[in-house]
C-alpha cells in the first residue's frame, strides 16, 4: 500500500481562524514532508520530519505549525493566515536510507480558500 | 542547491501520438523522480530513477546522469494521460529536499 491521506480535501477559513490540516500514512517511512503549491507552479517544500523530529524549516511563518505526533501522522496547524496563503497544501513521505530508495509519495492535498 | 529544467513547457499531442519530455539538472543526483500531476491535484508518482532505464506499460524513463539529464516517453497517448508533468531532483547525501522543474503542461485532444 503507498498511500498517503490528507483531511479535509477543501478548507474554507478566515483570517482569524484556527484549523488544522491532517496527513497520514501507513507505510513505515520515517520522513514526512509539507509541500505547498500555487496554481500553475510546482510544490515547495514547507517542513521535513525525520524520526518525528523536525529538519528543516523553509523559512515559513510561524502562522504555519507543523507537528508529528507519531511515525504515521504529520499536522499542520493554521492561525491568522493570510489570503495569500490560499493554495493547495500536499503532505509526501518517504523512506530514509539507501534501502528504501527514498521514493517521496504524495497525498491528494487539501485545497485551502482563505477569506 | 540543484537546478531543474524542464522542457516543453507545453504540449498538445493527438490522441495516439508519442512524446519524450526532458529534464535537465545541474548537480550530481542521488534522487530523481518523474511524477504527473492530474488535474485534481494528485501528484502520482511514475518513475524513481537517479539513473538507467525504466519501463511501466506506455511510460518510460532513461536517466543519463553522467550527461545530467532524463527523459519520460509517453507511447500511444490517451486523454487520461493529461495533466502536468514534474521532474524532481536531490542531489547531496544525507538531504531530504527534493527540487521541482516547472513542469510540463501536456494536454491529450481525442
Amino acid at each position: 500500500d503507498t498511500e498517503v491521506t490528507q483531511t479535509p480535501k477543501h478548507l474554507v477559513m478566515g483570517m482569524t481562524n484556527k484549523k488544522s490540516l491532517k496527513c497520514e500514512q501507513h507505510m513505515g517511512h520515517r520522513a514526512m514532508y509539507w509541500y505547498k503549491q500555487k496554481a500553475k507552479k510546482p510544490p515547495e517544500l514547507m517542513f521535513v520530519y525525520s524520526y518525528e523530529k523536525l529538519s528543516i524549516n523553509e523559512s515559513v511563518p510561524s502562522r504555519f505549525s507543523p507537528e508529528c505526533p507519531n511515525s504515521s501522522l504529520l499536522n499542520l496547524h493554521l492561525h491568522a493566515l493570510q489570503p495569500e496563503d490560499s493554495a493547495l497544501y500536499l503532505c509526501a513521505s518517504s523512506g530514509i536510507g539507501f534501502l528504501y530508495q527514498e521514493t517521496q509519495y504524495f497525498g491528494p492535498g487539501t485545497r485551502l480558500l482563505v477569506l | 542547491g540543484i537546478q531543474v529544467e524542464q522542457s516543453p513547457p507545453d504540449l498538445i499531442l493527438q490522441e495516439g501520438a508519442n512524446s519524450t519530455l526532458r529534464c535537465n539538472f545541474s548537480d550530481s543526483v542521488n534522487n530523481l523522480q518523474w511524477f504527473h500531476q492530474n488535474p485534481w491535484g494528485q501528484l502520482i508518482n511514475l518513475f524513481y530513477i537517479p539513473s538507467g532505464t525504466k519501463q511501466n506499460g506506455r511510460l518510460s524513463a532513461t536517466t543519463v546522469a553522467t550527461e545530467r539529464y532524463s527523459l519520460l516517453y509517453i507511447s500511444s497517448s490517451q486523454t487520461t494521460d493529461s495533466g502536468v508533468y514534474f521532474c524532481a531532483a536531490r542531489s547531496g547525501a544525507g538531504s531530504y529536499q527534493l527540487t521541482f522543474g516547472k513542469g510540463t503542461k501536456l494536454s491529450v485532444i481525442p
